[in-house]
């Protein structure tokens, strides 16, 4: 079954707010995963973090790892209208299991 | 450059048509994956080759066949094309030996299959 689920499905922030995704997973995993994947194309890996770190930044992306509650949060700072995009958790299990995404869109 | 290219980006086919998809990647990786994104955006995968091998396959029809020439191509061959058939087909690659789920996948930018 289905390993990562996103919450919210869909979220809608104007420019300049901060935006934050949950991933909750069910198994032990290796590490996490967030990608981004904008209208038709395919997805762009955003950042890893192992199941012993509880952190991660890279830019305007905070990624946390709570792996006692089973969950994930990505963090997007300052946002812009071009994060407007689908964002997925994918688990590192064997095979990588992608979560549905959450849709974000960021209003100008 | 494009890393991982696929072709075609659209494909609209009678049912019961046999048609293929072509992956190519110049990341110089061991693995590739072919995924299956449904209208709901589920992405699910469906093979997996290291250095043209098949290490994974999914509960996939055996209408559908992969085929590794070498390990910088995966092509994906469908035969007798069902409507359920119609989604988005993402061809991915990762870099390490065997199917390494610490590694980034690097995703094409998706073929798009309708099935009329």
């Amino acid at each position: 079954s289905q390993q990562g689920e996103e919450d919210p499905q869909a979220l809608s922030i104007q420019e300049g707010e901060n935006a934050t995704m949950n991933c909750s997973y069910k198994t032990s995993i290796n590490n996490l995963q967030w990608y981004r994947q904008n209208s038709g194309r395919g997805l762009v890996h955003l950042i890893l973090i192992r199941s012993n770190e509880r952190e991660k930044h890279s830019g305007r992306l905070r990624v946390t790892l709570d792996t006692s509650k089973k969950s994930s949060s990505l963090l997007i700072t300052a946002s812009r209208a071009a994060d407007t995009a689908s964002y997925f958790c994918a688990t590192g299990t064997t095979p990588l299991v992608f979560g549905k995404g959450t849709r974000l869109s960021v209003i100008a | 450059d494009t890393a991982v290219s696929q072709t075609p980006k659209y494909l609209v086919t009678q049912m019961g048509n046999d048609k293929s998809i072509k992956c190519e990647q110049n990341l110089g990786h061991d693995t590739m994956y072919w995924y299956k994104q449904d209208s709901k955006k589920f992405l699910k995968i469906m093979f997996s080759y290291n250095n043209k091998e098949l290490i994974i396959n999914e509960t996939v029809p055996n209408r559908f066949s992969p085929k590794s020439p070498d390990k910088a191509h995966l092509n994906l061959h469908i035969n007798s094309l069902e409507l359920g058939d119609s989604a988005v087909y993402f061809c991915a690659s990762s870099q390490g030996a065997g199917v390494n789920s610490n590694q980034p996948q690097h995703f094409g930018d998706g073929t798009r299959l309708s099935i009329l």
